[in-house]
């Protein structure tokens, strides 16, 4: 099953609007990360956050982490046409070798 | 740098014919190695990982069988497919557990 559900399933903007994704998760962590994929290609990835962290950025991106209500959320600010794509989250599990994902967003950034 | 290839980019293969998907990865040693499948629209679903030669974990009972004969090898096969098959299939590296991975181009199938 899967360990981590973002929501929206799909999420639609005006270009220079934030766009805000969230992810929940079922078990314990060690670590967070968010992936970027275009349609039809590979995944790549965006962010890691770890459990004993509770926010981090990069660029114009903004991960929060809260893990007593096993969610994190992912903003994206002044969205350009180019972020259109879907974001996963995808969570280890505390003392797993492997790394599950989440079903995804699906954002639109309209020009 | 290191680099993963995964190839052939899209595959249409008949009800009950065999299948090799190959994956490599350049650039690094000891990867750990993973295959997904995603089917449209979905995420992702774990098929199998990989912490070293001929180690092999499956995640879920399926047509489906996974082989790393060397270190930076990571083979995905069947027998016979079946029309359930047909999806997005992903290989990914890591250099540790729990760590970012990174992701090939992916292998559009379709059983036909």
């Amino acid at each position: 099953s899967q360990q981590g559900e973002e929501d929206p399933q799909a999420l639609s903007i005006q270009e220079g609007e934030n766009a805000t994704m969230n992810c929940s998760y079922k078990t314990s962590i060690n670590n967070l990360q968010w992936y970027r994929q275009n349609s039809g290609r590979g995944l790549v990835h965006l962010i890691l956050i770890r459990s004993n962290e509770r926010e981090k950025h990069s660029g114009r991106l903004r991960v929060t982490l809260d893990t007593s209500k096993k969610s994190s959320s992912l903003l994206i600010t002044a969205s350009r046409a180019a972020d259109t794509a879907s974001y996963f989250c995808a969570t280890d599990g505390l003392g797993y070798q492997k790394v599950t994902f989440g079903t995804g967003t699906k954002l639109q950034v309209i020009p | 740098s290191q680099t993963i290839h995964q190839w052939p980019a899209t595959l249409v293969q008949p009800v009950g014919s065999p299948l090799s998907l190959e994956c490599t990865v350049e650039g690094t040693s000891n990867p750990n190695l993973y295959w997904y499948r995603q089917a449209a629209g979905r995420g992702l679903q774990l098929l199998f990982y990989s912490i070293g030669i001929d180690q092999i974990s499956s995640e879920v009972p399926q047509n489906l069988s996974a082989s790393r004969p060397q270190d930076r090898q990571f083979i995905l096969s069947s027998k016979k497919l079946l029309l359930s098959d047909s999806g997005f299939y992903l290989c990914a590296w890591s250099r540790e557990t729990n760590t970012e991975a990174f992701f090939g181009q992916g292998t559009r199938l379709t059983v036909v």
